[in-house]
């Protein structure tokens, strides 16, 4: 079965700082992952996926993550976090993209002045 | 800009009350999923259909919740009777082939 680790519940970064999100997957194949953006109040916005080929892949606002087999590991990263960054960010894996997907608990992100 | 739209955006609503919530997926998505987020489980599968079929609804407590697709730019899910422990966020999300799935804004059910 699936399953989807996010270790960090809640983290806050200064704005212009660093970020890491952290993601961890089971699963017996090559899987599909995606991260998931959603706002107070809003669905969720997709930010990134990987299928196959790049290892690092890049997304909107910035985002970019690298999924690394030998870790089982998916993590997103942002150069510089900008204020609006502040939202819950959702790791997701499937058997594809138009399957099912299992999704981690989140990580909710607060920005600091 | 094709978008998921879900109705209503809010619901409130008494114990043992009906509830519908509907969706309308992207045109030319074939596959619709139904999702339930709350605090405790997270976001969790309830439902989803390919090319109007059921294909899994083990998510779903099926005494009281039924999903179904009348055609192909309408998906529902009803709950009767609704309980408190129903109250949750209700995301479809549609998508074609291997594609991506995208998700709608939610219904924000509350059930007092």
């Amino acid at each position: 079965a699936q399953s989807v680790t996010q270790p960090d519940i809640h983290i806050t970064v200064s704005e212009g700082a660093s970020l890491e999100l952290r993601c961890n997957y089971s699963y017996g194949a090559t899987p599909y992952l995606f991260w998931y953006v959603q706002s107070p109040g809003q669905g969720l916005q997709l930010l990134l996926k990987y299928f196959s080929g790049d290892t690092l892949v890049q997304g909107i606002k910035g985002f970019e993550a690298e999924f690394k087999r030998s870790q089982s590991s998916f993590n997103l990263r942002k150069p510089s976090v900008h204020w609006s960054d502040a939202a819950e960010y959702f790791c997701a894996v499937g058997v594809s993209g138009n399957t099912p997907l299992v999704f981690g608990k989140g990580t909710r992100l607060s920005v600091i002045a | 800009d094709a978008r998921v739209t879900q109705t209503p955006r809010d619901k409130v609503t008494e114990m043992g009350q009906e509830v519908t919530m509907r969706c309308q997926p992207i045109l030319g998505h074939n596959t619709v999923f139904w999702y339930r987020q709350t605090m405790m489980q997270g976001l969790e599968l309830l439902a989803y259909f390919r090319n109007r079929a059921p294909l899994d609804d083990s998510g779903m407590p099926k005494d009281r919740f039924s999903a179904e697709m009348p055609d192909a730019t309408l998906a529902t899910l009803k709950i009767q009777p609704s309980e408190p422990r129903d109250s949750a966020v209700y995301f479809c999300a549609s998508g074609r082939n291997t594609d991506t799935q995208y998700f709608g804004p939610g219904t924000r059910l509350t059930v007092l």
